[in-house]
């Protein structure tokens, strides 16, 4: 198996970039993908192969690979990004992984 | 409306069992790979297990082999997770996945929102 490592926590004030990081070996075979969840809800895809953007997700979110790091950035914060994100990556062996989540406070 | 809802939960002794089932709707789910993922309160999601779109491959957490089977019924598109021999460390919330359809890419395209099973005396 593998795994993913995230920051526990970043906070910016509204407006403001603000960056989550994944790092894993797997990465730099494997494509990330980002899931931010909300209290009480289901995760929701906001970045598929590391940086393609699903549809109805707002353009403020983006995502980059460099070798074993991958970055989930929210260009201009808003309140309601406030979340919980999670990076998560697998393999053709079935072997299916997530990061620990990092909370996103903007405040 | 696409969308996929979990029930089944509640709280359960140690050692004992409980079905999960997830509802599949605006889809048919005979055409997607389908998953468990559990969340323990407060901490992060942690996948559970996967199976195919006809039933005849599965795979398992090592946290769970052994315990937990995955099913499915194509023709009530409605997918299960049978848990056995149930211990402390897998209460959590469990939420059903859908698989994005397609090759050389691994990611969930829908969750449901999930149901919280607790294991406890």
């Amino acid at each position: 198996s593998y795994e993913l490592t995230q920051p526990p926590s970043v906070s910016v004030s509204p407006g403001q970039t603000a960056r989550i990081t994944c790092s894993g070996d797997v990465l730099s075979k494997q494509h990330a993908y980002w899931y931010q969840q909300k209290p009480g809800q289901a995760p929701v895809l906001v970045i598929y192969k590391d940086s393609e953007r699903p549809s109805g997700i707002p353009e403020r979110f983006s995502g980059s690979s460099s070798g074993t790091i991958v970055t989930l950035t929210i260009s201009g914060a808003q309140a309601e990004d406030e979340a919980d994100y999670y990076c998560q990556s697998a393999d053709s062996s079935g072997t299916w992984v997530f990061g620990g989540g990092t909370k996103l406070t903007v405040l | 409306e696409v969308q996929l809802v979990a029930s089944g939960g509640g709280l359960v002794q140690p050692g004992g069992s409980l079905r999960l089932s997830c509802a599949a709707s605006g889809f048919t789910l005979s055409n997607y790979w389908m998953h468990w993922v559990r969340q323990a309160p407060g901490k992060g999601l942690v996948w559970v297990s996967r199976m195919n779109s006809d039933g005849s491959s599965r795979t398992y957490a090592d946290s769970v082999k052994g315990r937990f089977t995955i099913s499915r019924d194509n023709a009530k598109n409605t997918l299960y997770l049978q848990m056995n021999s149930l211990r402390a460390e897998d209460t959590a919330v469990y939420h059903c996945a859908r698989e994005a359809p397609g090759t050389g890419d691994w990611y969930f395209d829908l969750w449901g929102r999930g149901t919280l099973v607790t294991v406890s005396s």
